[in-house]
């Protein structure tokens, strides 16, 4: 079983809609969980980082950890054609930067 | 004004060939790391390097060896290069333990 859990997609919804991406996890040890997004061809680029449970807003993005559940979101609202990705969860115990990713879930926000 | 550059971009070659990808970093991180993503998207850590000294070695054939002259570069040696080796590969660096700022990916087809 691997560490983190993503949901697969592909996601494909229309612009201005709420989006929900999600991971689960198994290791205890994370404290740090991180999102990034890959635009085609290009390296991941890291959009939020949160530690422990919680929220944390920016701009149209929410991050939410429930480390009781073991489960992350990222949520888009407002979406757009922009935010047309592959989206990566990743975590961490905070040892020495290693981050554990998730497989990532594509999406495409329609105009 | 790129963070971290790779070189090549591309890279096709035979099996049993040697190769070299260099990666350049001039955010003045103290943490750099190669990562190999799949065919599916699946980014996993290979090395970390910090101040030059190897701090994370994860299940890599010994084919691989990384090398890191200066706290601003790491390149990665691959010798008799298998077709399981081709992925893309990403350089990253981080100042502290979550911000790792991802290189645009080095794609190696090997025939």
């Amino acid at each position: 079983q691997k560490e983190v859990e993503q949901d697969p997609g592909p996601l494909s919804v229309p612009e201005g809609a709420i989006v929900s991406l999600n991971c689960t996890y198994s290791n205890s040890a994370f404290q740090y969980f991180m999102w990034y997004r890959q635009y085609s061809r290009k390296g991941p680029e890291l959009l939020m980082y949160t530690y422990s449970s919680g929220n944390k807003e920016d701009g149209r993005f929410t991050a939410q950890v429930d480390k009781s559940s073991k489960y992350i979101s990222l949520f888009i609202r407002d979406s757009q054609p922009s935010d047309s990705a592959t989206y990566l969860c990743a975590m961490s115990a905070g040892n020495a930067g290693k981050s554990t990713f998730g497989d990532g879930t594509t999406l495409t926000v329609k105009p | 004004d790129t963070a971290v550059s790779q070189t090549p971009k591309y890279l096709v070659t035979q099996m049993g060939n040697d190769k070299s990808i260099k990666c350049e970093q001039n955010l003045g991180h103290d943490t750099m790391y190669w990562y190999k993503q799949d065919s599916k998207k699946f980014l996993k850590i290979m090395f970390s390097y910090n101040n030059k000294e190897l701090i994370i070695n994860e299940t890599v054939p010994n084919r691989f060896s990384p090398k890191s002259p200066d706290k601003a570069h790491l390149n990665l040696h691959i010798n008799s290069l298998e077709l399981g080796d081709s992925a893309v590969y990403f350089c990253a660096s981080s100042r502290g333990l979550l911000e790792q700022y991802f290189g645009p990916g080095t794609r190696l087809t090997v025939t």
